[in-house]
């Protein structure tokens, strides 16, 4: 059974271009968490989406950003006109459902924007 | 909301030396926690959970209690190698539907041989 998987490790974007963050989660997880983790800084809540729902997305920038987890294939997040200070890692996690667990998080991608 | 607080870093230790992390919580219902490490470079790895209060979490030598009535999840190792230097995350999660996390913000682990 795989981890969760993020791909690419790493992507460098120009200003103004946009970033696609791809996360396929554990087998038999249907809950996913996306993170983002600034230099020095520890992580901080994004999104949660379930397959074909955004169930919280009250960490997520109101502009630029979205997310999607669709029934079939990866959860993506994207950044639209990325600018210097997206440049961070961002990670995803993923979950089963039920109860008494924890999420278990991928490698993450580092975002650099120059 | 809820939230995490641990003490800030760096913490330098010469090997062999005894470790304390502090964590503190705040939450509004009862919350898992739960230490994850981060090596350079790398994502997190948990590290130890417990999932009510008065559970040790505990592996690779380092343990944490569940203290509900301090609202505290201490990390501690008897004795540290030069291996353990990484960032340590405390973090909690309330079990709504789903297992949002939230960290604290870090510390950072220097050991010294």
């Amino acid at each position: 059974n795989a981890g969760v998987m993020q791909n690419p490790r790493h992507l460098v974007r120009r200003r103004g271009q946009e970033a696609r963050l791809r996360c396929s989660p554990m087998k038999g997880h249907s809950h996913v968490y996306w993170y983002r983790q600034l230099p020095e800084e520890g992580l901080k809540f994004m999104v949660y989406l379930q397959k074909e729902n955004i169930i919280d997305e009250s960490g997520m920038p109101k502009e630029r950003f979205s997310a999607e987890f669709p029934k079939e294939g990866p959860s993506i997040l994207r950044i639209q006109q990325v600018v210097r200070g997206d440049s961070a890692a961002y990670f995803c996690a993923s979950s089963p459902t039920g109860t008494n667990t924890e999420a278990f998080f991928g490698q993450g991608t580092r975002l650099t924007v120059v | 909301g809820d939230s995490v607080t641990q003490m800030e870093g760096p913490v330098t230790l010469s090997e062999e030396a005894f470790l304390t992390i502090n964590c503190t919580y705040t939450a509004t219902g009862y919350p898992s926690l739960f230490w994850y490490v981060q090596y350079p470079g790398e994502g997190l790895q948990l590290l130890l959970k417990a999932t009510k209060a008065d559970d040790k979490g505990s592996n690779k030598g380092f343990e944490a209690t569940y203290r509900k009535e301090t609202t505290s999840f201490h990390l501690e190792k008897g004795s540290v190698q030069v291996s353990d230097s990484a960032v340590y995350f405390c973090a909690l999660s309330e079990n709504t539907g789903g297992f949002k996390t939230i960290f604290g913000a870090g510390t950072r682990l220097f050991v010294k041989a």
